[in-house]
This record gives structure tokens, sequence and C-alpha cells, in this order.
């Protein structure tokens, strides 16, 4: 079955820092990938997306790249703000009707 | 103007009660769909409804029921409620299908304490 692993959190940085969260994924066929974020006491909203592989989804400053070569699809900006503190989900999507599978997700806690 | 609501925001109760949560969004979308987010935010999908027609029905227990009236409405019934059942239940919508994925949108959530 489809599965997305990401990294464990929290990850705690310090404002304008560099972030990294990784995600990886096992999937049949080509599936299309997705970065979802949750701020405190809302529903998670479509930060970014990838649909095939080389392709980069770019949103507020995050990047994804779609890896087929190494099944990644990591997330990153070059410099997060405390506004950016939040619990972030690596997620796939293989065919079928809507299913989506998603990580366990990474809090990120941005200090100033 | 909110695009998928859910009431109540929070919700605490007994066991072995019997509570419903509900869902409405007006985005003019035909699926729904009701998650369960846990205490480690691990979010997996319960049910989804496509034109109040039940699409998937993951490994639930049947203590949970969703009823859909109309397409802009999902209501999810839960009997018996158990401590394991405490979490965060969040409804999405989205335009239906299969083969490309159409952005689910998501309600604020409502988070269930049983006692």
């Amino acid at each position: 079955g489809n599965s997305v692993t990401q990294m464990e959190g929290p990850v705690t940085l310090s404002e304008e820092a560099f972030l990294t969260i990784n995600c990886t994924y096992t999937a049949t066929g080509y599936p299309s990938l997705f970065w979802y974020v949750q701020y405190p006491g809302e529903g998670l909203q479509l930060l970014l997306k990838a649909t095939k592989a080389d392709d980069k989804g770019s949103n507020k400053g995050f990047e994804a790249t779609y890896r087929k070569e190494t099944t990644s699809f990591h997330l990153e900006k070059g410099s997060v703000q405390v506004s950016d503190s939040a619990v972030y989900f690596c997620a796939l999507y293989s065919g079928g009707y809507q299913k989506v599978t998603f990580g366990t997700g990474t809090k990120l806690q941005v200090i100033p | 103007d909110t695009a998928v609501s859910q009431t109540p925001k929070y919700l605490v109760t007994q066991m072995g009660n019997d509570k419903s949560i509900k869902c409405e969004q007006n985005l003019g979308h035909d699926t729904m769909y009701w998650y369960k987010q846990d205490s480690k935010k691990f979010l997996k999908i319960m049910f989804s409804y496509n034109n109040k027609e039940l699409i998937i029905n993951e490994t639930v227990p049947n203590r949970f029921s969703p009823k859909s009236p109309d397409k802009a409405h999902l209501n999810l019934h839960i009997n018996s409620l158990e401590l394991g059942d405490s979490a965060v239940y969040f409804c999405a919508s989205s335009q239906g299908g299969s083969g490309i994925y159409n952005e689910q949108f998501f309600g604020p959530g409502t988070r269930l304490t049983v006692l």
C-alpha cells in the first residue's frame, strides 16, 4: 500500500534560519505529491504540490522538488518566520477516488 | 465567509454517550470527507461521500455512522463513545472524480474529549 514517512518533530529554529523537512514515500504508479500546513487551531491548507517527477512546487517562500529516483519530496524554505510555526504534512495521491495518504506531520516552531 | 464549517468546535462527553458532529460546505463541491487526527497529529481518513453516496469507508468501528442529507452536508454520528475516540475530527470537501487530485478544503476541526 501507499505510505508517507516524515521526519519526526518538533523542529525548533530561530527566525531567518534555513528549513528542511524530509519526506519520503512509497506508492504504486506515479503519485502526485503535496505539502499541507496546519496552523494552530485551524484545519489543513494545501501549501504546494507537484504532479510529476522533477516538478518543483512552490508557495509563500516554500519549495519542494519531486524526486522519483529517491522517492522524496523534501520541504525547504530559505528564511523562516515566526508566522511559519505550524504542523506540516506531506501527502500523496496515486489514483482512485480522491483518497490521499498523509504523513504523520512535523511540528515546526520558530522562535524570535 | 466560511468555506467548510463544523459544529461544535469542542465536545466533552462521558463514555457510553452518543454524539453528533455536523459539517457544512458552501464551495459547491460534490465530495465530502471525515478525518480523525489523534494526539500525535496522525491524520487518517474515515469516510468519503460523493453526491450523498458513500465512496470511501475505511476500517472504522460501526459505532461511527456518517450521514449526508445533501451534498453540502456530511454529519458524523458516534454511538457508545469510548476513551479511544478522543481526537480531533476534521471535515473536508473537494470536487470528486478519479485520476486527478482535486484540492481538499478542511474545516477547523472538532475536538472530542471522552471522559
